[in-house]
C-alpha cells in the first residue's frame, strides 16, 4: 500500500521558473491538501480539495495553483518561483472531511529557490 | 479562528526521563485532536488521536487526554528513549471556523540523550 506519494523529493529552482509538485494517493480519499513547513512556523495550509473538481484556498495560497481532475492526484503548481517559496512541502489526504479522520502525509518535497 | 498552541522547544531529556509536551487549543466547533510525530528527514506520522471530551489516545507508550474544560491535549510519556527524538506536532480538526482542515501547532523538538 503506497499511501501518499510525492515527487520529486528534492528540487532546486531559479527565481522565476515554474514547476509542478506531484501528489498521488491510492486510498480513494476525497480530501487532499498541501502544506508548507518552515522553521518555527509549523505547517501552514496552502490549498485543499474535498473532491475531484473542487479546490479551495488555505492560509497561504498566494503564488500557488492547484487542480483536482481525479480523486487520486492533486498537483501543486508554482507559476513563477520566488525565494520566499523555499520550503518543505507536504501533501496529505484523508478518507472524509469529517473531523475525526486523521490525515495521511507524504514524505515531502524539499524545494530551494535560488 | 481555530488555533493550537504548544510549548516551544527544544526539549532535551535523558533516557528514561518523563515527558510532557503541553498543548492547548481554541476551536469554534467540536474538534478532534491529534498528535503527529516527524522523525528527521521524514514526513508526519499520526501518533495518537482523541475525538471527544475525556477520550484518551495512546500509542507507543505515549498518551494524551482530551480535556474540554481546560481545552488541552497534553502529550505524556513515562520513560523516553533515544528513538523518541523527533518533532511533535499537536493538531486539531473541526467543522466550523477551520472548515474541517487540520490546524497545527508550531511543533516541539525533542532530543533524548543516552
Amino acid at each position: 500500500n503506497a499511501g501518499v506519494t510525492q515527487t520529486p523529493k528534492f528540487q532546486v529552482l531559479k527565481t522565476g521558473q515554474s514547476m509542478t509538485l506531484q501528489c498521488a494517493q491510492d486510498m480513494n480519499h476525497e480530501y487532499m491538501s498541501w502544506y508548507r513547513q518552515d522553521p518555527g512556523m509549523g505547517l501552514r495550509l496552502i490549498h485543499y480539495s474535498v473532491g475531484a473538481g473542487i479546490t479551495d484556498q488555505g492560509e497561504v495560497p498566494n503564488g500557488y495553483n492547484v487542480s483536482r481532475s481525479t480523486t487520486e492526484d492533486f498537483p501543486l503548481r508554482l507559476l513563477s518561483a520566488a525565494p520566499s517559496q523555499t520550503s518543505v512541502y507536504f501533501c496529505a489526504s484523508s478518507a472524509l472531511r469529517g473531523s475525526n479522520q486523521p490525515q495521511h502525509f507524504g514524505d515531502g518535497t524539499r524545494l530551494s529557490i535560488l | 479562528g481555530d488555533s493550537v498552541t504548544q510549548m516551544e522547544g527544544p526539549v532535551t531529556l535523558s533516557e528514561e526521563a518523563c515527558l510532557t509536551i503541553n498543548c492547548t487549543y481554541t476551536a469554534t466547533g467540536y474538534p478532534s485532536l491529534f498528535w503527529y510525530v516527524q522523525y528527521p528527514g521524514e514526513g508526519l506520522q499520526l501518533l495518537l488521536k482523541a475525538t471527544k471530551a475525556d477520550d484518551k489516545g495512546s500509542n507507543k507508550g505515549f498518551e494524551a487526554t482530551y480535556r474540554k474544560e481546560t481545552t488541552s491535549f497534553h502529550l505524556e510519556k513515562g520513560s523516553v528513549q533515544v528513538s523518541d527524538s523527533a518533532v511533535y506536532f499537536c493538531a486539531l480538526r473541526a467543522y466550523g471556523g477551520s472548515q474541517g482542515n487540520l490546524i497545527f501547532g508550531k511543533g516541539t523538538k525533542l532530543s533524548v540523550k543516552p
